[in-house]
């Protein structure tokens, strides 16, 4: 039974194109993250949604759009992709809206590389 | 900007010694501290969090001490074994601030 789950694993695709990566948590958590881990692992947050609503938007390129359709599911969707996008994307959960003090659970990661 | 500072960027320690990372920060408004785990090809997962209130929290092999005057905290990870060769985060955040500042992380290598 996979907690966070994300779709796809891995993501090769060529510059200039648009592709979607999909998130789902069966923790019943209200609040859902994006973070990007790039090629020094370090981890930088995109986005939050607590109960579908966006709560953080870290100065992220207007190309990156997500979107919750409801409060299981956080899907990213990429506009335009270029070279510096590729890295790892991790979706996460926590319970309540204070998910800054709580655990935070991240799916598996989605390994986008983009030629 | 980072807001947490985390070193070293990498170590490496014999089976069975002590790995020490270090982490600081210069948000005083910062009151959560946790501590997350990453093993090669999967995602984060938490470890060990301590709050401002204590100094020290143990949790088997793994014991975070913090100093609230001097804004550093600290993970030692005692009788260290090839099982635990991983990258380890530091984080901290406010509360209301509805997020985790991470630190850079330190990948730990421990030899058989």
């Amino acid at each position: 039974d996979t907690a966070v789950s994300q779709t796809p694993k891995y993501l090769v695709t060529q510059m200039g194109n648009d592709k979607s990566i999909k998130c789902e948590q069966n923790l019943g958590h209200d609040t859902m993250y994006w973070y990007k881990q790039d090629s020094k692992k370090f981890l930088k947050i995109m986005f939050s949604y607590n109960n579908k609503e966006l709560i953080i938007n870290e100065t992220v390129p207007n190309r990156f759009s997500p979107k919750s359709p409801d409060k299981a599911h956080l899907n990213l969707h990429i506009n335009s992709l270029e070279l510096g996008d590729s890295a790892v994307y991790f979706c996460a959960s926590s319970q309540g809206g204070g998910g800054n003090q709580e655990t935070q659970y991240f799916g598996p990661g989605t390994r986008l590389l983009v030629l | 900007q980072q807001q947490v500072k985390q070193s070293p960027q990498s170590l490496i320690v014999q089976k069975g010694g002590i790995s020490i990372i270090n982490c600081a920060y210069e948000n005083t408004a910062f009151d959560y501290f946790p501590w997350y785990q990453q093993f090669p090809g999967k995602g984060p997962a938490l470890l060990i969090a301590i709050r401002p209130d204590v100094s020290e929290k143990k949790e088997g092999r793994f014991t975070i001490s913090f100093n609230k005057s001097a804004k550093q905290f600290s993970l030692h990870i005692m009788d260290s074994q090839p099982g635990d060769s991983a990258t380890y985060f530091c984080a901290a955040s406010a509360i209301n601030d509805y997020k985790l500042s991470f630190g850079a992380g330190t990948t730990v290598t421990v030899r058989a």
